[in-house]
């Protein structure tokens, strides 16, 4: 299947500061790509969902100032956490689907990055 | 908005078969989804439903009811490395997940 790379795979950051994770499709073009948050013991959260070129698109409840997400190529998505606190330390996954953006494709996931806010 | 449910916890016997249940009320369709996760790992793609019917995988199979806003994962002979929690999702154009079932294999 598609490789979607994510990284860090682990990142600790004092409260406060910002964290970017960056989200790459390596053998297709993403045209989509989701990022969710994951608590412990519980399911994955779409936050919001970029398409290549365009502003991404958040959920209900989630702060697009404070999570800023970045699309700029069919490559990569980057996911900035903006003056980070201990309540945003979470597992964080991003999801890619390429070809058209069309929905029945699979979506790729990457490794996840678990933040932790200190 | 979307809702989807599937059971908590599930436990059951190596060898054995086990049916993860899954109902969604979404506002569209476009396609079901079952991933596998294991804990602090990323998850894994299971198998894809877009078509009423049963869609099967080796020892996994998938079935949808769109009528019914129903599909379920049968899992069979089960193993002990298949001891994860199994995610249901809705494709809308984006993926949203439901709050994933825990299968326990013992031995």
């Amino acid at each position: 299947g598609a490789v979607v790379s994510q990284h860090p795979s682990r990142v600790i950051c004092k409260s406060g500061t910002s964290v970017k994770i960056e989200c790459r499709s390596l053998d297709f073009q993403a045209t989509t790509m989701f990022w969710y948050r994951q608590f412990p013991k519980q399911s994955l959260m779409l936050m919001a969902t970029s398409n290549e070129g365009s502003k991404a698109t958040y959920e209900q409840g989630v702060e697009k100032d404070k999570f800023l997400i970045n699309h700029a190529s069919l490559t990569l998505s980057t996911l900035t956490v903006t003056s980070a606190h201990p309540e945003d330390s979470s597992f964080y996954i991003c999801s890619a689907r390429g070809g058209t953006g069309a929905s029945n494709t699979e979506a790729f996931f990457g490794q996840g990055t678990r933040l932790t806010v200190v | 908005g979307q809702n989807i449910d599937q059971p908590t916890e599930m436990t059951a016997t190596e060898g054995a078969i086990v049916q993860i249940n899954c109902t969604y009320q979404t506002s569209g369709f476009n396609g079901l989804f079952w991933y596998q996760q294991h804990a602090g790992e990323a998850p894994t793609f299971l198998s894809y439903n877009v078509l009423d019917g049963l869609e099967e995988k080796g020892r996994f199979s998938s079935f949808l009811s769109r009528s019914k806003g129903y599909s379920y994962l049968l899992l069979k002979e089960l193993q002990m490395k298949d001891s994860a929690s199994y995610l249901c999702a809705v494709d809308d154009y984006k993926l949203s997940f439901g709050a994933g079932t825990t299968v326990t294999v013992r031995a």
